[in-house]
This record gives structure tokens, C-alpha cells and sequence, in this order.
């Protein structure tokens, strides 16, 4: 149960901005949202996460509804690096929770 | 600063044979992890270590085992392969009650 839900797959051009969706309508109050990326061949790489209010780091901007219901990763300019699967996943904290990762969304981006 | 480093990077086993994933991290991270990743898969929990002495099952633990004597080191022992074990595995660390994972680059294991 990987408690969020994503689109398989996402096409966008490069140099456009892109918008990766993830609903995660049964979470809980304390969850964190977190998103990670993973390249071809290689292990995933964090991104961002965020509990309530957005959020902006060099790589990405997190944009999370205010019921927390659902959030959208935000990629200000999309180049051809960014093409990975991305993962969006609940954080509920503590030492022993590992983070599940779903099947994530396939961005594809077209030169 | 090397992260996290998985060794080796590929393997070929035959059925029934054993081996040892090594995972090291430099980081000083309490919790570490070790997934599978199966093609088209996400990354699914094997076993994870919220610090030196202490090992807990994920979601898919039969068949491997694990052990951290250290706070650097979380080895996976494969102790009689099987073609379903055939995966990429990852190992992850972080510090304890943040969920950045550390990844490393994987560890490609064929069992024929």
C-alpha cells in the first residue's frame, strides 16, 4: 500500500515548466509529503518534502493543497536531465518507518 | 565524502548459492535500509537498522538477513539464492527521524 496515487507517466517539452501531481487523501496530520527522483541505472535522490505550507529548494518547488489532500511537485524549467521517476511519498516520522515507494511517475521529456 | 556505497555492483549466483550485499555509509546515520527494485517496480523494504544491534523485517524479508554490528556497516545476506531473488538492491541511510534517504548506486544480483 503505497498510500499515495500518481500518474504513470508524463510527457512535457524542455524548458517548460512541469507539474507532477500525487494525491494522498488519506493522510494523516503529522505526515510529511516527500518526493524523490530516480534516474536511469541509478538509486533514488531526494528532492523536497513538506508538511504544511509550500516549499522552494534549487531543485524543486512543492506546492501542497491545503487540506493536504494532495500536492504537486513543481519543476520551474525542465531540461533533459530531469527525465527520471519520480516518487511521491508519506513520511510519517519515527526511526523504525521506512518510506514506501509506489511505482511513481515516468516523466518523459521531449528535446 | 563517499555517502552511502553498495558492493559489489553486479553479481551472477547460481540457485542455492550464498552471498553477502556489503552496504557502508560515512554519514554517521542511525537508520539504514536495504529495498529491491524489480523491473517496473517501485523500491520495496526488505530490512532496516535504527541503529548499531538493532534489525527489523520490511515487507519482503524472507529469504535474506541482516545484521549491524556497526553504526557504518549493514550487510544482506542472501543465504540460499533463488531466481526470484533476481532484483536490484538498494541500500539507504538516514539520520534518525528525518526521512532524507542517503541511496546507494544499487547492486544488479542474477540468480540463475
Amino acid at each position: 500500500d503505497a498510500k499515495t496515487t500518481q500518474p504513470n507517466s508524463m510527457e512535457s517539452n524542455e524548458e517548460e515548466p512541469v507539474h507532477l501531481p500525487c494525491n494522498h487523501s488519506t493522510i494523516s496530520g503529522t505526515d510529511y509529503i516527500h518526493w524523490y527522483r530516480q534516474l536511469p541505472s541509478q538509486g533514488p535522490e531526494y528532492v523536497i518534502h513538506g508538511l504544511t505550507s509550500n516549499v522552494n529548494n534549487r531543485m524543486a518547488s512543492l506546492a501542497i493543497a491545503e487540506d493536504r489532500k494532495s500536492s504537486t511537485l513543481i519543476l520551474h524549467r525542465a531540461t533533459l536531465r530531469d527525465a527520471a521517476v519520480y516518487y511521491c511519498i508519506r513520511y510519517s516520522g519515527g526511526g523504525a518507518d521506512g518510506l514506501t515507494f509506489g511505482k511513481g511517475t515516468h516523466l518523459i521529456i521531449q528535446p | 565524502n563517499a555517502g552511502v556505497t553498495q558492493t559489489p555492483k553486479f553479481q551472477v549466483l547460481k540457485t542455492g548459492q550464498s552471498m553477502t550485499l556489503q552496504c557502508a555509509q560515512d554519514m554517521n546515520h542511525e537508520y539504514m535500509s536495504w529495498y529491491r527494485q524489480d523491473p517496473g517496480m517501485g523500491l520495496r523494504l526488505i530490512h532496516y537498522s535504527v541503529g548499531a544491534g538493532i534489525t527489523d523485517q520490511g515487507e519482503v524479508p524472507n529469504g535474506y538477513n541482516v545484521s549491524r554490528s556497526t553504526t557504518e556497516d549493514f550487510p544482506l545476506r542472501l543465504l540460499s539464492a533463488a531466481p526470484s531473488q533476481t532484483s536490484v538492491y538498494f541500500c539507504a541511510s538516514r539520520q534518525a527521524n528525518t526521512g532524507e534517504l542517503f541511496f546507494g548506486e544499487g547492486s544488479r544480483l542474477t540468480v540463475l
